[in-house]
């Protein structure tokens, strides 16, 4: 059972540029969730999604950032206008409809440097 | 305040011994309790859930006070391979419904030392 796939793992933007990063979830895992980590600092979350809805996107800021788990393929977290401040991990997490404790299941991240 | 405060670290302890961790919380309606473990900057990994009546996986045991809002992580007989940032977790939930929103400590490094 594969775990959860982000691509790219690696992502260089120039200021003004849009990132797009991916992900797909477990198989049978039907909850996704975003987080960011900052230089220093700890994991954020970020927004929460289930199959073609948002469930919470708290964590997101309110301009440039937008995210969608289509009915089919993988995740999306998509950046406009990539600014310095974003460079960052994104982390992508799955956790299976089923599970009472939510435990989340996190892929490699995708490490994006805006230039 | 954070919403989950952990010992600012780092810690630098020999092979074999004992060390432990804490962390607070402060959000009293919080369901859920974990330990994740990063190493350089990867991906987090589930370590432990973290119960009232506390428990142990091996060489490590967690315990939780609600009362206390407060969560440890005991690590005994330490390894090279334990070194690593351990990170404290705390679900959340509204209105009774677990959704998994996942509020992270700032982490804590643990380097282990021959």
């Amino acid at each position: 059972n594969a775990g959860v796939m982000q691509n790219p793992r690696h992502l260089v933007r120039r200021r003004g540029q849009e990132a797009r990063l991916r992900c797909s979830p477990m198989k049978g895992h039907s909850h996704v969730y975003w987080y960011r980590q900052l230089p220093e600092e700890g994991l954020k979350f970020m927004v929460y999604l289930q199959k073609e809805n948002i469930i919470d996107e708290s964590g997101m800021p309110k301009e440039r950032f937008s995210a969608e788990f289509p009915k089919e393929g993988p995740s999306i977290l998509r950046i406009q206008q990539v600014v310095r401040g974003d460079s960052a991990a994104y982390f992508c997490a799955s956790s299976p409809e089923t599970r009472r404790s939510y435990e989340q299941y996190f892929g490699p991240g995708t490490r994006l440097t805006v230039t | 305040r954070k919403e989950v405060e952990q010992d600012p670290g780092p810690f630098n302890v020999p092979e074999g011994a004992t060390v432990a961790f804490n962390c607070t919380y402060s959000n009293s309606a919080s369901q859920s309790f974990f330990w994740y473990r990063q190493d350089c900057r990867k991906e987090p990994k589930l370590l432990m859930s973290v119960y009232s009546s506390g428990n142990e996986d091996g060489r490590f045991t967690a315990q939780l006070n609600r009362a206390s809002q407060y969560i440890s992580l005991l690590i005994r007989d330490s390894k090279l391979s334990d070194s690593a940032t351990y990170l404290c977790v705390v679900d959340l939930r509204a209105g009774g419904t677990s959704y998994g929103k996942l509020t992270f400590g700032q982490g804590t490094i643990l380097t282990v030392h021959p």
